[in-house]
């Protein structure tokens, strides 16, 4: 079955220390990526997306996310998380020709400071 | 602030009522979707409007429907409710579904809504 999997849903960290959250897809046809990010008690917000060209994609307060085709899959990065950084990233998968985001389970990341 | 509204931002209700969830779109978004986030099944995406007409379903129960008036706001209208059907209801828009032959930067970007918090007890 098509599926968005997100591996390690629960990441405890300090800041200063660098994350990495994988996405992998099942997809075969082209696709839009995305990952959003949902603060506590707040909606989903846009991080980063891909529609094409440059796999390395830069979003939002330092976060960069990379497409690797032939892996299926778009992993997220940031060098150095703060405080802030607490949350839950959301990976998501936007088929071509269809309209309906699919999402991972999350990744919940609680950062101490 | 995403330009996507939701009311109510709350609802508490009981088992076996009738609730309706209203959404208003991004200024200048045609279409609208709306999507069930619970602890269990994570966020799964139910129904999707363009400019009115149904466009996508997905993993949406009988006794859930929805629509899309011409003002391009939607409502979700959630019956005969459940225990299960507890969750956080996100509504999201879009300018325009992706095109057959091109697909443009933007045009397949959702915008969420701040969701409502159903509790059914």
């Amino acid at each position: 079955a098509q599926s968005v999997s997100q591996h390690n849903h629960h990441v405890i960290l300090s800041e200063a220390a660098s994350l990495e959250l994988g996405c992998n897809y099942s997809y075969g046809g082209t696709v839009n990526l995305f990952w959003y990010v949902q603060y506590p008690g707040q909606h989903l917000q846009l991080l980063l997306k891909y529609f094409s060209g440059d796999p390395l994609v830069k979003g939002i307060k330092g976060f960069e996310a990379e497409f690797i085709k032939s892996k299926f899959s778009f992993n997220l990065r940031k060098p150095s998380v703060q405080w802030s950084d607490t949350a839950e990233y959301f990976c998501a998968v936007l088929l071509y020709g269809n309209n309906r985001l699919a999402f991972g389970k999350g990744n919940q990341v609680v950062v101490i400071p | 602030d995403s330009g996507v509204t939701q009311t109510p931002k709350h609802l508490i209700t009981a088992t076996g009522q009738r609730v309706t969830l209203r959404c208003s779109p991004r200024s200048g978004d045609l279409s609208v979707y709306w999507y069930q986030q619970s602890l269990d099944q994570g966020l799964q995406f139910l129904i999707q409007y363009y400019n009115g007409e149904e466009r996508a379903k997905g993993n949406i129960l009988e006794r859930f429907s929805a629509q899309q008036f011409p003002d391009l706001h939607s409502e979700l209208n959630l019956s005969s409710l459940e225990l299960g059907d507890s969750a956080l209801y996100f509504c999201a828009s879009s300018v325009a579904p992706p095109l057959t032959s091109v697909v443009k930067a933007g045009y397949n970007e959702q915008f969420f809504g701040p969701g409502t918090r159903l509790t059914v007890l």
